[in-house]
């Protein structure tokens, strides 16, 4: 079977930094992504890990331990424009070449003045 | 360029009707996927095809129907419409089977009444 966990939501201050955790229990992990989705949008995609380890891109970082099932979203600088839901995502190998995406419920963020 | 489309982008019917739902993407992928979010922003996978092949069903009510003419366009019919199948379906599309990045379609709200 497969378990993500995330906070539900957060509140955070412009200008500062957020960590957003997400856990995981699957069979097969092949990769974990990060996708932000603001009210009545579609969800984008922001990172990607397969490694352990730390990719960073812009004011956007992603933390990966496969080991311990766990990865982190770190936000710098917050805009306003920050406030949105964070999906984490969890890649399930399959039989075959076919992987499956599966979905966190996502962590509510609230960037306040 | 919008890059993966769907239509309508709000639909709302009585309960019993059918529908259907548009998908088409102008990435050159090869899968194309469906996905419910429901009100709780849980977003689920529910079926994928490659090069018009379905590769991924997750145990959805046969009520709903994926058909895809080629690997450009993913439709779903859904018969007998249920207030329960209320949801934003998204559409999306991949390079290949193997956990590439998914790029998401805008959504079709669906309010059944």
């Amino acid at each position: 079977g497969q378990n993500i966990d995330q906070p539900t939501e957060m509140t955070a201050t412009e200008g500062a930094i957020v960590q957003i955790n997400c856990t995981y229990q699957t069979s097969g992990f092949n990769g974990l992504f990060w996708y932000q989705q603001h009210a009545g949008e579609a969800p984008t995609f922001l990172s990607y890990n397969v490694l352990d380890g730390l990719e960073e891109k812009g004011r956007f970082s992603s933390f990966l331990s496969r080991s311990k099932g766990y990865s982190y979203l770190l936000l710098k600088e917050l805009q306003m424009k920050d406030s949105a839901s964070y999906l984490c995502a969890v890649i399930r190998a399959r039989g075959g070449a076919t992987n499956k995406l599966i979905f966190g419920t996502g962590t509510l963020l609230a960037v306040q003045p | 360029d919008t890059a993966v489309s769907q239509t309508p982008k709000y639909l709302v019917t009585q309960m019993g009707n059918d529908k259907s739902i548009k998908c088409e993407q102008n990435l050159g992928h090869d899968t194309m996927y469906w996905y419910k979010q429901d009100s709780k922003k849980f977003l689920k996978i529910m079926f994928s095809y490659n090069n018009k092949e379905l590769i991924i069903n997750e145990t959805v009510p046969n009520r709903f129907s994926p058909k895809s003419p080629d690997k450009a366009h993913l439709n779903l019919h859904i018969n007998s419409l249920e207030l329960g199948d209320s949801a934003v379906y998204f559409c999306a599309s991949s390079q290949g089977t193997g956990g590439e990045t998914q790029y998401f379609g805008p959504g079709t709200r669906l309010l059944v009444l």
